[in-house]
């Protein structure tokens, strides 16, 4: 059973950058993972953010990039916000119509 | 505006049946894929099926093969989830969430885009 890794926690000062991973237990991620972000605060149903590796979803505001990182998938926040403190999940795809979610990433922005 | 909409969720008794709903407007519902996502309290996103805009392809989760259903009727904009022989692992928030690209071939019709506000499901006597 392949794993979908990410970092449990992860913290950001206001204005800063910071780079989230998306891994598999073996093996590289690549674009035909079609890897996806999630943002979701408690009590919220989740709002996408990043879809296909790179491409942002409907207003979602540039400052959330996507890429593949070496042999993980990357999301990137530049200039955090305060409200950007939030649960961060991406997804892959294992092919034959399956998807895997990471574990999510807990972001704190402080 | 895309809107989804969840109903049908509810306490249910193990070994019990439920059928979810997901009511859809805003686009042409038959052309994109529609997913199911659940997510148990406290804990992450858990990816349960997929079918295609047409209804001919659906794939589940292996936690759920074989008691979970997803269908979909594109004249009434309407996606489901018949799930059986629930379990106490099955308590959860489940989400409808609307795939981003329509009339397109391979796996990139399955990801994820629109999330609705999801509905409870509680397996527990």
């Amino acid at each position: 059973q392949t794993v979908v890794t990410q970092e449990p926690s992860f913290s950001v000062s206001p204005g800063g950058t910071v780079t989230l991973t998306c891994g598999l237990s073996s093996g590289s991620v690549s674009t035909v993972y079609y890897p996806s972000w999630y943002q979701q605060t408690p009590g919220q149903a989740p709002r996408t953010l990043i879809y296909s590796t790179n491409t942002r979803s409907s207003g979602v505001p540039d400052r959330f990039s996507g890429s593949i990182l070496g042999n993980k998938a990357a999301l990137t926040i530049t200039g955090a916000q305060a409200d950007d403190e939030s649960d961060y999940y991406c997804v892959l795809y294992m092919g034959s119509g399956l998807w895997v979610f990471g574990g999510g990433t807990k972001l704190t922005v402080l | 505006e895309v809107q989804l909409l969840e109903s049908g969720g509810g306490l249910v008794q193990p070994g019990g049946s439920l059928r979810l709903s997901c009511a859809a407007s805003g686009f042409t519902f038959s052309s994109y894929a529609m997913s199911w996502v659940r997510q148990a309290p406290g804990k992450g996103l858990e990816w349960v099926s997929v079918i295609s805009g047409s209804g001919s392809n659906t794939y589940y989760a292996d936690s759920v093969k074989g008691r979970f259903t997803i269908s979909r009727d594109n004249s009434k904009n309407t996606l489901y989830l018949q799930m059986n022989s629930l379990r106490a692992e099955d308590t959860a928030i489940y989400y409808c969430a609307k795939a981003p690209l329509g009339n397109c071939i391979g796996g990139r019709c399955y990801m994820i885009d629109y999330w609705g506000q999801g509905t409870l499901v509680t397996v527990s006597s």
